[in-house]
C-alpha cells in the first residue's frame, strides 16, 4: 500500500505567477482534502475532493482551485500568488469522506 | 464556527513526568475530536480520536462536553514523545469533513 504523495516538495515563485501543486492519494482512498500551513500556525482547510466533485470549501478566495482526477490524485491550483501564499500546503486523502485522513509530507511553496 | 485552542505553543517535562497537553474548542454542535503528531522529519499523522477511546501509545485524551475541552495525557512521558502535537475538530454528521486545526503546542521532554 503506497502513501499519499506529493510534488513537487519545494517551490519558489515570483508573485502574481500560477503554481500548481499536485498530490496522489493512497491507494483505495477516493477523498483528498487540501490544507494550508502557515509558519507557526495549525492546518487550516482549504477544500475536499471526493469522487472527482468539490466536497466542502473553507475560507480560501477563488484563486484557490483544484481538481480531481478519475485515478483520485488531485492538483491545487493557486493563481496570482500573493506573499501571504507563502506556506507549507498538504495533502491528505481518506476513503469515502472518512475521518482517517493520511497527510502527505507537503509543498513548501515560497513567493518572493 | 469552529474553533480550537491550544494555549501552550511549547510544553517541556522530564523523562518519565506526566504530561498533559490542553485543548479547548468552540463548536455549537456535536464534535468529533482528534489529535495529530507531527515528529521531527516526519508527516502530520493521526494520533488518537475521542470516539475509539482508544489509548495510543501510552496516550489518553477524555472529551469533556462541560468544559469543552479534549486534553491528551500521558502518565510517563518517554524521550520519544518529543513533537509538535495537533488537536483538531470536525462537525459530526456533516458532509463535509473538514478539520479545523489548533496552532500546535511542542512537546519536548528533557533526558
Amino acid at each position: 500500500e503506497t502513501g499519499v504523495t506529493q510534488s513537487p516538495t519545494h517551490l519558489i515563485k515570483t508573485r502574481g505567477q500560477q503554481v500548481t501543486l499536485r498530490c496522489s492519494s493512497q491507494s483505495g482512498h477516493n477523498t483528498v482534502s487540501w490544507y494550508q500551513q502557515a509558519l507557526g500556525q495549525g492546518p487550516q482547510f482549504i477544500f475536499q475532493y471526493y469522487r472527482e466533485e468539490e466536497n466542502g470549501r473553507g475560507n480560501f478566495p477563488p484563486r484557490f482551485s483544484g481538481l480531481q482526477f478519475p485515478n483520485y490524485s488531485s492538483e491545487l491550483n493557486v493563481n496570482a500568488l500573493e506573499l501571504d501564499d507563502s506556506a507549507l500546503y498538504l495533502c491528505a486523502s481518506s476513503r469515502d469522506r472518512g475521518l482517517e485522513a493520511f497527510f502527505g509530507q507537503g509543498t513548501r511553496l515560497t513567493v518572493v | 464556527a469552529q474553533r480550537v485552542t491550544q494555549p501552550e505553543k511549547l510544553l517541556s517535562v522530564f523523562k518519565g513526568a506526566p504530561v498533559e497537553l490542553k485543548c479547548n474548542y468552540s463548536y455549537s454542535g456535536s464534535p468529533e475530536l482528534f489529535w495529530y503528531v507531527q515528529y521531527s522529519r516526519q508527516r502530520l499523522q493521526l494520533l488518537l480520536r475521542h470516539i475509539s477511546r482508544e489509548s495510543i501509545k501510552g496516550f489518553t485524551a477524555d472529551l469533556n462536553k462541560g468544559e469543552t475541552s479534549f486534553h491528551l495525557k500521558k502518565p510517563f512521558a518517554q524521550e520519544e514523545d518529543s513533537a509538535m502535537y495537533y488537536c483538531a475538530l470536525t462537525p459530526s454528521g456533516a458532509g463535509s469533513y473538514q478539520l479545523t486545526f489548533g496552532k500546535g503546542t511542542k512537546l519536548s521532554v528533557i533526558p
